[in-house]
């Protein structure tokens, strides 16, 4: 009964490495989402997968990248790192229109 | 002016007290979802409503769409309700994304 599952929950990166966020679900949702949560912010969209092979951007994509190649993956790449990266990121999924289940969450600081 | 706001940003109540937590939104909507953080920072989903009245144990949700207004009330509270409660609508063209309030953290002492 594993749900969605993140990995690492936890990580420091230094300013211009990159890395990869690893998101499974294993649900059979064919929606996916990326989101950062900054203290005393909501929830924004980074990006977000309507099933394999289908990607798009939401409301903060710079400095991120995404692919879908499995209905259960939806990994998000950090390719320079940026002090400004620094936030918790969560990915959901969810059946179209149904409640989204989240991951446990990745607190990512750059340094 | 943030499209989905939620009243109080705070809020402390005493064990047994009912609670009400408030959000407003500006666009048009299909659904509006209430939301629980927990102070270990998961995310589970409470509600998802786009009329009238849901109920869950001492969880009540309603939403008025002439209004664009939703109330998350929560009867005889209790410590274990501290968190952070998220209201986020899905737009009429938005798909299944969200947009999401800024959160109200909600402490219950005994």
């Amino acid at each position: 009964n594993a749900g969605v599952t993140q990995t690492p929950k936890f990580r420091i990166l230094k300013i211009g490495q990159s890395m990869t966020l690893q998101c499974a679900q294993d649900m059979n949702h064919n929606y996916m989402y990326w989101y950062r949560q900054d203290p005393g912010m909501g929830l924004k969209l980074i990006y977000y997968s309507v099933g394999a092979g289908i990607t798009d951007k939401g409301e903060v994509p710079n400095g991120y990248n995404v692919s879908r190649s499995t209905t259960e993956d939806f990994p998000l790449r950090l390719e320079l790192a940026a002090p400004s990266q620094t936030s918790v990121y969560f990915c959901a999924s969810s059946y179209r229109r149904q409640p989204q289940h989240f991951g446990d969450g990745t607190r990512l600081s750059i340094l | 002016k943030n499209e989905v706001e939620q009243s109080p940003q705070n809020l402390t109540a005493q064990e047994g007290e009912f609670i009400t937590i408030n959000c407003s939104y500006s666009v048009g909507i299909s659904a509006l979802h209430w939301l629980q953080q927990h102070p270990g920072g998961g995310i589970v989903s409470l509600f998802m409503l786009s009329s009238g009245k849901k109920k869950h144990g001492r969880l009540i949700a309603t939403i008025n769409i002439q209004e664009k207004h939703s109330s998350l009330h929560i009867t005889a509270s209790h410590p274990r309700d501290s968190a952070v409660y998220i209201c986020a609508v899905e737009g009429e063209t938005s798909g299944s994304r969200l947009t999401f309030g800024e959160g109200t953290q909600l402490t219950v002492n005994p």
